[in-house]
């Protein structure tokens, strides 16, 4: 079975330092994979989406990147943290372009 | 680019009574559109999705609508439980997109016994 794996689930950190975040796909090769960004009690945004290894598309013009650099791996990062980078932050992949997207469990992302 | 409203923000029913929530795009284009059900802390959940070759879905007590003329669809939640209290979240993904899904902005749903 198609399963997905996001850590950490929570992380807290200072204003200026490095985050990076990873997101694993089991049962599944190419997928498409994407990272949101959920603010408290708002909706999702779409932050990056890739369709193959060191593919990645960029949605909004932000202080983070993304890298895929393994097929079935998407990983979110900064070099420096803002505290406007606080958030939820879920990873999601979809089979290919015509199959549903399912999340993986999220990190809750705490800028102090 | 696309854009989903989602309508109401907030939905407080009794238990056995029918939700409904609705979402307008702007994107004509747009052909898949899911609805997604999170409880509070934890990730989205796909509950049902229908693509513009279709009307109307239905899976057990839920139900989704689409009306590609006026560019809206809705959820339908019928005889309600206390277990369908979460937030629910619309998208639309654009034609051509990669199935990248621009969400609305949530309904929290509230069922009260």
């Amino acid at each position: 079975s198609q399963t997905i794996h996001q850590w950490p689930a929570t992380l807290v950190q200072p204003v200026g330092s490095p985050l990076s975040l990873e997101c694993t796909v089991e049962g599944t090769s190419n997928p498409n994979l994407y990272w949101y960004r959920q603010a408290a009690g708002r909706g999702l945004q779409l932050l990056f989406y890739s369709v193959g290894i060191g593919q990645i598309s960029s949605e909004v013009p932000q202080n983070l990147s993304a890298s895929r650099p393994q097929d079935r791996q998407f990983i979110l990062s900064s070099k420096k943290l803002l505290l406007s980078d606080s958030g939820f932050y879920l990873c999601a992949f979809g089979a290919d372009s015509n199959q549903p997207q399912h999340f993986g469990d999220g990190t809750r992302l705490s800028i102090l | 680019g696309e854009n989903v409203e989602q309508h109401p923000s907030t939905l407080s029913v009794q238990e056995g009574d029918s939700a409904v929530i609705k979402c307008t795009y702007s994107d004509s284009a747009s052909n898949y559109f899911p609805w997604y059900k999170q409880e509070l802390g934890k990730r989205p959940q796909l509950i049902i999705d229908i693509r513009s070759n279709v009307g109307e879905k239905k899976d057990q007590r839920i139900a989704v609508t689409l009306n590609k003329t006026a560019k809206h669809f809705s959820l339908h939640i019928t005889e309600t439980q206390p277990e369908d209290s979460a937030v629910y979240f619309c998208a639309a993904s654009p034609l051509g997109g990669y199935n990248k899904l621009i969400f609305g902005a949530g309904t929290r749903l509230a069922v009260h016994p």
